[in-house]
């Protein structure tokens, strides 16, 4: 089946800081590209929906200047998370829209300190 | 809108024994469900999906669930559980409105435990 890869896989960052998180489909094309939020024990919420050239669309209630989005290539769309907090540590998981179905990446853990 | 609620957080069997997992489904337009399972350090796995053809899916791994319209349910089942299907279990759903993508609503999760 198609695979989507997430790097990295886990990450510490600093509050303040920023950091990038690459997800690629490895063997298909994906004009459209989605990232989730999963908090422990809790659900995936979808964040934002990402296409190829041009803006993401973002749900309601998840800040775009904090989360940038950005999918450049039929194969790679990176989420950004600037100036992280605390609150913003979670699990990110991406997704690449196939053709019958969404493909998902391992997830990225991300811990700010 | 669409949602699925997810009436078990955990649920356990012995292995060998049948596995029932339940779902509940609300949604304004024709919906696609689907079941997800997630293992540790693992991405998101498609056991099944309904997209309005045969009302009872089979999907992999020995899972099929039943679309119920009059109650509104997906619930997933398997006549003997095995070892390795402890994980965490989705039921998704979609609007069922293809647009090139189609976003999904996740439900809560129910984790599976299988002791031997």
């Amino acid at each position: 089946g198609a695979v989507v890869s997430q790097h990295p896989s886990w990450v510490i960052c600093k509050s303040g800081t920023s950091v990038k998180i690459e997800c690629r489909s490895l063997d298909f094309q994906a004009t459209t590209m989605f990232w989730y939020r999963q908090f422990p024990k809790q659900s995936l919420m979808l964040m934002a929906t990402s296409n190829e050239g041009s803006k993401a669309t973002y749900e309601q209630g998840v800040e775009k200047d904090k989360f940038l989005i950005n999918h450049a290539s039929l194969t790679l769309s990176t989420l950004t998370v600037t100036s992280a907090h605390p609150e913003d540590s979670s699990f990110y998981i991406c997704s690449a829209q196939g053709r019958d179905e969404q493909y998902f990446g391992p997830g990225t853990r991300l811990t700010v300190t | 809108a669409q949602s699925v609620t997810q009436l078990d957080s955990h649920v356990s069997v012995s292995e060998g024994t049948p596995v029932l997992l339940r779902c509940n489904y609300s949604s304004s337009y024709s919906p696609s469900l689907f079941w997800y399972v997630q293992h540790p350090n693992k991405g998101l796995q498609l056991l099944l999906k309904y997209t309005s053809a045969a009302t009872l899916v089979k999907g992999i791994n020995g899972f099929e669930a039943e679309f119920k319209k009059s109650e509104t349910s997906f619930h997933l089942t398997k006549p003997s559980a095995h070892m390795s299907d402890a994980a965490e279990y989705f039921c998704v759903v979609s609007d069922g409105i293809w647009t090139g993508f189609q976003k999904l609503v996740f439900g809560t999760g129910t984790r599976l435990l299988v002791s031997p």
